[in-house]
């Protein structure tokens, strides 16, 4: 199995706190990306990073920004949190040089409630 | 621009077969398969290119039709083991970033 923890796993609060969710990695791989998942929606790209400092929006992003300082770590922050973010967020990660070319190992998820 | 998966959902015996398929609206590069079990991770289970390539995981086998923009996931002699909600992923570059845009999913039940 890829190396890859999401922190924290569970995480209640309130409408207007801001949110951090952390993914990290150990298999020193290129692209990461974070996901969330709804019912009937399925798993929809927010934002991904294609290396350190180098990240861009996916379909779903307003509300959350993006930093990846190492090639570890990718966070995701709700500046904000409202209801409509609650969800399950799962990161992902990839390699283009890998011989299984491209495919994106998942991490446990972290589900979230906004109260 | 979501692709779309069909059926929604199919419900099985142990041993028969179901196919699974997912259909986009623009030109792809790449189709991906995963699979979830409830309240775990997407599993990767194979990818497809462009170029009409066939795969094959265990019993579980895919096609990819450029043309047609479409691919299907056939699962053989259904085990117990492939309940779950079946993804596919698309790609329409198959370069820097591997961006994929996902169906809403299928699920499988296989009952003995």
């Amino acid at each position: 199995d890829a190396g890859i923890t999401q922190s924290p796993r569970h995480k209640v609060t309130e409408t207007g706190t801001p949110v951090t969710l952390r993914c990290h990695q150990t298999e020193n791989h290129r692209y990461m990306y974070w996901y969330r998942q709804d019912p009937g929606h399925g798993l929809r790209l927010i934002h991904y990073s294609y290396g350190v400092k180098d990240t861009d929006k996916g379909e779903v992003s307003d509300g959350y920004s993006v930093s990846r300082s190492k090639t570890e770590d990718f966070l995701l922050t709700l500046e904000s949190a409202t209801s409509s973010q609650t969800s399950v967020y799962f990161c992902a990660i990839s390699d283009q040089h890998r011989a299984k070319r491209y495919e994106q190992y998942f991490g446990p998820g972290t589900r979230l409630t906004v109260t | 621009q979501q692709p779309v998966q069909s059926p929604q959902a199919v419900i099985l015996r142990e041993g028969e077969d179901a196919v699974i398929n997912c259909s986009s609206s623009k030109a792809l590069y790449s189709v991906h398969w995963y699979r979830q079990k409830h309240g775990e991770a997407p599993v990767f289970l194979m990818i497809l290119l462009k170029g009409g390539e066939q795969k094959g995981h265990e019993k579980i086998s895919a096609s990819f039709n450029e043309k047609k923009q479409q691919s299907s996931l056939y699962l053989t002699a259904s085990q117990l083991s492939y309940s779950g909600t079946y993804f596919c992923g698309t790609g329409d570059y198959g370069g820097a970033t591997n961006k994929l845009i996902f169906g809403t999913g299928t699920l499988l039940a296989v009952q003995p």
